[in-house]
């Protein structure tokens, strides 16, 4: 079945550093590709989206691009700030449902 | 406005007992669902509603039932709670199903504590 796996963490960063999440996705048909962000204690916002391959998502900063020939969509954000620690979630819809990632942690130091 | 409310933020409630918890969305969607986010942070979809109808039903105990009166709520009810139901509980709605584009928004999360 579809499924999505994304680099594991936690990932620690100083600020101002650039960020790579690494996210790689396995899918029959033509997915769309998701990055989420949780906040402690909140729930998942969307950050951005791509829907068909060679787009790029992009917000606040962050950007993916949608990759068919390397089944990617790597989340990277050139400076990151103290305010970005969060747990990321990569995820793909193939239209019935969701499927996640398992998450990766980012803590970001002054 | 909140778009996804669900409620109780946290329970905590000893095992064996039934507990309900309730989800709104007021977006106009057609498709809600029910996910797990374990203490590990992986999500995993429970339930999925579209219009009313049950869509997906993934592997979950049969203790739990999913309601859906009408297409703005979809409720979770959880009968003989055991310890392993610990988690963190999310309601989402989408637009509809069938189109992969569509964004899932997502509550704030119900926080379940079995003792």
């Amino acid at each position: 079945g579809d499924s999505v796996t994304q680099m594991e963490g936690p990932v620690t960063l100083s600020e101002e550093a650039f960020l790579t999440i690494n996210c790689t996705y396995t899918a029959t048909g033509y997915p769309s590709l998701f990055w989420y962000v949780q906040y402690p204690g909140e729930g998942l916002q969307l950050l951005l989206k791509a829907t068909k391959a060679d787009d790029k998502g992009s917000n606040k900063g962050f950007e993916a691009t949608y990759r068919k020939e390397t089944t990617s969509f790597h989340l990277e954000k050139g400076s990151v700030q103290v305010s970005d620690s969060a747990v990321y979630f990569c995820a793909l819809s193939g239209g019935n449902d969701m499927r996640f990632g398992a998450g990766t942690r980012l803590t970001v130091k002054p | 406005d909140t778009a996804v409310s669900q409620t109780p933020k946290y329970l905590v409630t000893q095992m064996g007992n039934d507990k309900s918890i309730k989800c709104e969305q007021n977006l106009g969607h057609d498709t809600m669902y029910w996910y797990k986010q374990d203490s590990k942070k992986f999500l995993k979809i429970m339930f999925s509603y579209n219009n009313k109808e049950l869509i997906i039903n993934e592997t979950v105990p049969n203790r739990f039932s999913p309601k859906s009166p009408d297409k703005a709520h979809l409720n979770l009810h959880i009968n003989s709670l055991e310890l392993g139901d610990s988690a963190v509980y999310f309601c989402a709605s989408s637009l509809r199903q069938g189109y992969s584009g569509n964004t899932i928004y997502f509550g704030e999360g119900s926080w379940l504590t079995v003792v």
